[in-house]
Formats: C-alpha cells, structure tokens, sequence
C-alpha cells in the first residue's frame, strides 16, 4: 500500500542553519507528494507541493525535489529562523483522495 | 468564511457516551475529508465526501464511527459509545475537488481534541 517515512525528530539547530528533513515514500503509479507544517496552536498548512517526477516545490525559503528513482521528496531550507519551528509533515496522495502522511518531525529553532 | 472551522475545540467524554464534531468547509469546496491524529503521529484518512456523497469511507475504524455530509457543506463525524481508544483530534479539511482532481490543496481545519476517559 502507500505510506510515507519520515525522519524521526525532534530536531535542533541553530538560527541560520542548514536544514533537511528526509522523506521516502512506498506508492504504486505516480503519487503527488506534499510538505504540510504546523505552527505551535495553529492547524496543518501546505508548504509546498510536487505532482510529478523531477518536479521541485518551493515556498517560504523551503525547497523539495520530487525524486522518482530515489522515491524520495527531502525537505531543505538553507538559513532556518526561530519562526520556522512547527511540525512538519510529508505526505502522499496517489490516485485517489486518501491522503498519507507521515509521523511529523518537530523543528525546533534556537536564536 | 476564511478557513475550514470546527467544533468543539475540545471534547471530553466519558466511556460509552456519544459525540457529534462539526466541520465547516470552505465556501464553495466541493470535497471533504475527515482525518484522526493520534498524539505524536501523523493524520489517518478517515473518509472522504464529494458534495453530498460519501465516496469513500475506507478509513473509519468501526461502524461505531458514522460521519454526513447532508447538504454536501458542513459535516458531523459521528462516535457511538466512545472508546478510550477514540481519543486523538480528528481534524476535517476541504478542497476545491474540481474533477475530482485528488492533488487538489486540502485545507485543514483546526481540529477537535477528543479526550474519551
């Protein structure tokens, strides 16, 4: 079936520190892939989005690649801040509307 | 409205009680989408509405869940005789679902953080 691994966190770092968070998928046929977050007390937004191979999404000085061969889709930001830290969440939906993600990997960012 | 709502917030129920969550969507959102999150993981699909239909209800854990959609905008999920097993937030969200274009953004309400003891 589909499902999405994701690097376990927490995660630390430091302001303006590099960031990736790894993501790999199972999936049949071509699923489009996502990056949601979410803020302290706030709901899930969508990050970004790629819907098909080779595809890059990017938002807010994120940025992930749609892998095919490597089946994965890391999420990356060059200079993290303070206001980066949330929980973010890979995700899949392929063929269908039922939507897979993974466990989340929480970000935290230090000043 | 701006975003998707949902209430309550918050549910504290005892054992074998019932409850109702609300979702409402986005104006206009054809498709909806109902998720369980238990703590420290990521969303489950629950089940999925395209106006009025319930299209795919794969995802609900017992016929102790039951959710509608009967005027194909705002949606209950439904929980019979609430199991301490039924606590997580159950989150909705809702999409445009032109065509039934399934990469469609799914927005995402804020949730309901059910507490069964």
């Amino acid at each position: 079936g589909n499902s999405v691994t994701q690097m376990e966190g927490p995660v630390t770092l430091s302001e303006e520190a590099f960031l990736t968070i790894n993501c790999t998928y199972t999936a049949t046929g071509y699923p489009s892939l996502f990056w949601y977050v979410q803020y302290p007390g706030e709901g899930l937004q969508l990050l970004l989005k790629a819907t098909k191979a080779d595809d890059k999404g990017s938002n807010k000085g994120f940025e992930a690649t749609y892998r095919k061969e490597t089946t994965s889709f890391h999420l990356e930001k060059g200079s993290v801040q303070v206001s980066d830290s949330a929980v973010y969440f890979c995700a899949l939906i392929n063929n269908n509307n039922d939507m897979r993600f993974g466990a989340g990997t929480r970000l935290t960012v230090k000043p | 409205g701006a975003g998707v709502s949902q209430s309550p917030r918050y549910k504290v129920a005892k054992r074998g009680q019932d409850v109702a969550l609300r979702c409402d969507p986005i104006s206009g959102h054809v498709s909806l989408f109902w998720y369980q999150q238990a703590l420290g993981q990521g969303p489950e699909f629950l089940t999925y509405f395209q106006n009025e239909a319930q299209l795919d209800k794969s995802g609900l854990p017992s016929d102790r869940f039951f959710a509608e959609r009967p005027e194909g905008s705002v949606s209950t999920l439904k929980i019979q005789r609430t199991q301490q097993e039924d606590s997580a937030v159950y989150l909705c969200a809702s999409s445009l679902g032109l065509a039934g274009e399934s990469t469609d953004t799914q927005y995402f309400g804020p949730g309901t953080r059910l507490t069964v003891l």
